[in-house]
């Protein structure tokens, strides 16, 4: 059974660094085709994709974020960490890290976790 | 950027066949996929590459497209089926992209 689960903090002032840890099981992201996405929803609006790292270390990032952003993994740990510098009131979403394999849709979910800036 | 148009809102009346439409510029080009997202609750995939239905997804759910269109089909539809929806495309040239979202309200 594939689970994902977000965590961090739930309030983050403005300018600071966003870190964002999903622990997953069910899955192992040293196998090949295996992905893992950040996908964040503001409050009442629409899904935005963030960024993918794949099993193969490849990194990918939504060109409009692309230089606050940085993902990582550790696979022994089945970790993929999210990074993001100079939060802004604009940034409150909940965030959502996802499996994927080799096709481009998000399989699996994590439940998501709510981060505010706010001062 | 690529951009992907829903409709804000479907209403449709219990037992009826609810249609959701993803527009894009060449959409048809690219995989389509979507999502059913439940008050309070993650997403969840229910159809992907355009057509697929993912195990454990009832039938009623179906997808189809042409050139510019993607269209998600909920068949009988039932109150539990009660939510947001989400297409998403990707290509080589346009990573993971969302639309813009439909609530679904059944009558």
């Amino acid at each position: 059974q594939v689970t994902l689960k977000e965590s961090g903090p739930a309030l983050v002032k403005p300018t600071q660094t966003l870190t964002l840890t999903c622990t997953f099981s069910g899955f192992s992201l040293s196998t090949n085709e295996m992905r893992v996405s950040w996908i964040r929803q503001p409050p009442g609006k629409a899904l935005e994709w963030l960024a993918r790292i794949d099993w193969d270390d490849d990194k990918f990032y939504s060109t409009s974020l692309k230089t606050r952003l940085t993902i990582s993994k550790d696979t022994s740990k089945n970790q993929v960490v999210l990074t993001m510098t100079n939060m802004d009131p604009v940034d409150t979403a909940t965030y959502y890290c996802a499996r994927m394999s080799a096709a481009p849709e998000f399989q699996h979910w994590g439940q998501g976790t709510l981060v505010t800036v706010s001062s | 950027s690529y951009e992907l148009t829903q409709p804000p809102s479907v209403s449709v009346s219990p037992g009826q066949t609810a249609s959701i439409t993803c527009s894009g510029d060449k959409l048809g080009d690219k995989y389509a996929s979507w999502y059913q997202q439940k008050p309070g609750q993650s997403p969840v995939l229910v159809i992907y590459q355009d057509t697929k239905r993912p195990s454990g997804i009832p039938e009623r759910f179906s997808g189809s497209y042409s050139e510019n269109t993607a269209t998600l089909t909920i068949s009988g539809t039932q109150a539990i089926d009660e939510a947001d929806y989400y297409c998403q495309a990707w290509d080589s040239s346009t990573p993971y992209v969302f639309g813009t979202g439909t609530k679904v309200t059944v009558l």
